[in-house]
């Protein structure tokens, strides 16, 4: 089966940094994107990795490693607004996207 | 503004009944789907179609039906076969169906069976 694995709650300190896991197993790769969900909004786009390394955009950067099937988000300076659950889908070889079940981040002042 | 306008909202809905919820798109996509998000769960797919008058099943289609007859909307029915309806439901959109590219999401239904 397919599926993609990230731990269900983290918890933070404003201004800190927290580093949000992602592992995945699918039939092919295609791409990774990370979303931010605010509770009962719709999802936003934050990133897409397609290639191993290091994307940074900002406060945010993502990591990309297909050899060990494995992504993750990093959110660096933290501020209330990030408190929001942050979701991470694979795209496989027949385009079909998979969906992890998303990481509540709480963030305390 | 372009985007994805998904009404109503909220929705109220008695066993028994049939609902429909509009997903409507400015983005000029072709590709449009419908996700049920429930708690802990990751997004599920209900339905997609890659064009117009064209779509197909997703994971749990049972209990759901949509049309596509025009680009700019794609409407799901959620029929009193559906046995757990209460949910959060989520349409999105991209250029093109067999590629990676970015979904971009309507604000969400969030329909409760009373």
């Amino acid at each position: 089966g397919q599926n993609i694995d990230q731990p269900t709650e983290m918890t933070a300190t404003e201004g800190a940094i927290v580093q949000i896991n992602c592992t995945y197993q699918t039939s092919g790769f295609n791409g990774l994107f990370w979303y931010q969900q605010h509770a009962g909004e719709a999802p936003t786009f934050l990133s897409y990795n397609v290639l191993d390394g290091l994307e940074e955009k900002g406060r945010f950067s993502s990591f990309l490693s297909r050899s060990k099937g494995y992504s993750y988000l990093l959110l660096k300076e933290l501020q209330m607004k990030d408190s929001a659950s942050y979701l991470c889908a694979v795209i496989n070889s027949n385009y079909q996207l998979i969906w992890g079940a998303g990481t509540k981040l709480i963030i305390k002042p | 503004d372009g985007g994805i306008t998904q009404s109503p909202k909220y929705l109220f809905r008695k066993e028994g009944q049939n609902v429909t919820l509009s997903c409507e798109q400015n983005l000029n996509h072709d590709a449009m789907y419908w996700y049920r998000q429930d708690p802990g769960q990751g997004l599920r797919l209900i339905y997609y179609s890659q064009i117009v008058n064209d779509f197909q099943k997703g994971d749990i289609a049972e209990g759901y039906s949509v049309s596509r007859e025009k680009k700019e909307s794609f409407p799901l029915t959620v029929t009193s076969a559906q046995k757990n309806p209460t949910a959060f439901y989520l349409c999105a959109s991209k250029w093109i169906a067999g590629e990676a590219g970015e979904l971009f999401f309507g604000e969400g239904s969030r329909l409760t069976v009373l």
